[in-house]
């Protein structure tokens, strides 16, 4: 059982979509992360959140934390084809013990 | 300020042989985490070292270990190699931010193929 579920698993648009990936969990963690990992390549970071209700804009990504630190989601306004990967959410606990959900595989068509 | 490195890229091993991979984390870094990426398992934390020390320890048989040399450097080692070890192997190099949250930052990894 992963301890974060992320939905959807996989998830394929047309270029210029809009997308939103979500991150649950049934723990609080003290702070959650997204990466973007793409094939044969470590997991590269993206943003951390940490206060509840934390809503973070990186250029057309838009990062959210939930109000109770245990969930969290990621928009994508107007993806391209540069933002296919696989998007990870971590949640940090314990030290530098990191629990992974099983992650989404965005495919952006052009 | 360099990355993470990892080394080797790629590995293949026979069944039951050893094999030790290495990690070299960011300058500065005094953690060090190793991660297991399988497509069916996703990302599993192996262990984490700090100061030479293990800190944490994730459910993987004792065949994995690790070590943490005082210049930060990490080795994983996984004896007795079976089949189902075939994995990206990541190493993450950690640090404690001003805010007193920790980020981590992951090495490119080491594929593993046993056969």
């Amino acid at each position: 059982t992963q301890l974060l579920e992320q939905s959807p698993q996989f998830l394929s648009i047309q270029e210029g979509e809009n997308l939103t990936v979500y991150c649950n969990s049934s723990s609080v963690f003290s702070s959650l992360q997204w990466y973007r990992q793409e094939p044969g390549e470590g997991p590269v970071l993206l943003v951390t959140v940490v206060t509840g209700g934390e809503v973070k804009k990186l250029k057309r990504l838009t990062f959210q934390f939930g109000d109770a630190r245990k969930d969290s989601s990621l928009h994508i306004t107007a993806a391209q084809p540069g933002d296919t990967g696989l998007y990870l959410c971590a949640g940090a606990y314990n030290f530098n013990k990191f629990y992974f959900g099983s992650g989404t595989k965005l495919n952006v068509k052009p | 300020k360099a990355g993470v490195t990892q080394t080797p890229r790629y590995l293949i091993k026979t069944r039951g042989q050893q094999v030790t991979l290495s990690c070299s984390p960011i300058s500065g870094h005094r953690s060090v985490s190793w991660y297991q990426q399988t497509p069916g398992q996703g990302l599993q934390f192996l262990f984490e070292y700090f100061s030479e020390t293990q800190r944490n320890k994730g459910n993987f048989p004792g065949r994995f270990s690790g070590r943490q040399f005082s210049n930060s450097r990490s080795e994983m080692n996984v004896s007795t190699l079976e089949l189902g070890d075939s994995a990206l192997y990541l190493c993450a190099s950690s640090f404690r931010t001003d805010s007193g949250n920790t980020e981590a930052f992951f090495g490119q990894g080491t594929r593993l193929t046993v056969v």
